[in-house]
């Protein structure tokens, strides 16, 4: 199994600015996915972040709004970038682990709230 | 997109067996279903995933039909713990998850 820790656990910001969410593992992984789940709603996959390129973006999610960052195995950053209230969503990341396993595991999630 | 659907909601007796049902009808040969529960919005919760083959583990029951068009999850005695969405993912060939609307389980005492 694998321990994901994301930060911040919420957070409550004003439209118009961004935030950025942290995801770290404490075992290697070969694949991150980032996720958001609406109020009510199930997971929409974001995009896939891979280490060292670009990240592979979902049809309807883009760069500009949805930054992110695997500097290294272990480690991904997505940023929510001038938000809105539309971005008030519970974010998740979510790892495949090294060594086979067929499991993707879920972070506890962010809880970001846009006022 | 997702590839599958399911009931929106159900009831189970507690310690009755709670038998959820998922379509995937448009499932290629090697893709996995995959099952998952979510708690009070926590992440989702890892339960069982399989192939071709009925699996089962210490948590649940997975049967897949011959045609790998439909399968069913089976909790073989449903506690109040076990009140969650229960949601039913085929793994596409990347390893990305879509997934469905899930399945808003209720476990009554």
């Amino acid at each position: 199994s694998a321990v994901i820790s994301q930060k911040p656990s919420r957070d409550i910001c004003q439209r118009g600015t961004s935030l950025t969410i942290q995801c770290q593992v404490d075992s290697q992984v070969t694949m991150m996915f980032w996720y958001r789940q609406q109020p009510g709603q199930s997971l929409t996959l974001i995009a896939t972040a891979n280490q060292g390129s670009e990240a592979t973006y979902e049809s309807g999610f883009v760069i500009d709004k949805f930054p992110i960052s695997r500097p290294n195995l272990t480690f991904s950053t997505l940023t929510v970038s001038n938000m809105s209230p539309e971005d008030s969503s519970i974010y998740l990341c979510s790892v495949l682990l090294a060594g086979g396993s067929n499991e993707q595991f879920f972070g506890p999630g962010t809880r970001l709230t846009v006022l | 997109d997702a590839k599958t659907t399911q009931p929106p909601s159900m009831d189970c007796a507690e310690g009755r067996a709670a038998n959820l049902p998922c379509n995937h009808s448009t499932i290629s040969g090697n893709e996995y279903v995959y099952w998952y529960r979510q708690i009070h919005s926590q992440g989702p919760q890892y339960i069982i995933h399989g192939l071709k083959n009925n699996e089962t583990n210490e948590m649940a029951s997975l049967i897949i039909t011959e045609d790998r068009k439909s399968s069913t999850l089976i909790l073989p005695h449903a506690t109040l713990r076990d009140t969650a969405v229960y949601y039913c993912i085929v793994r596409v060939a990347g390893n990305q998850f879509y997934f469905g609307t899930g399945t808003s389980l209720t476990v009554i005492p």
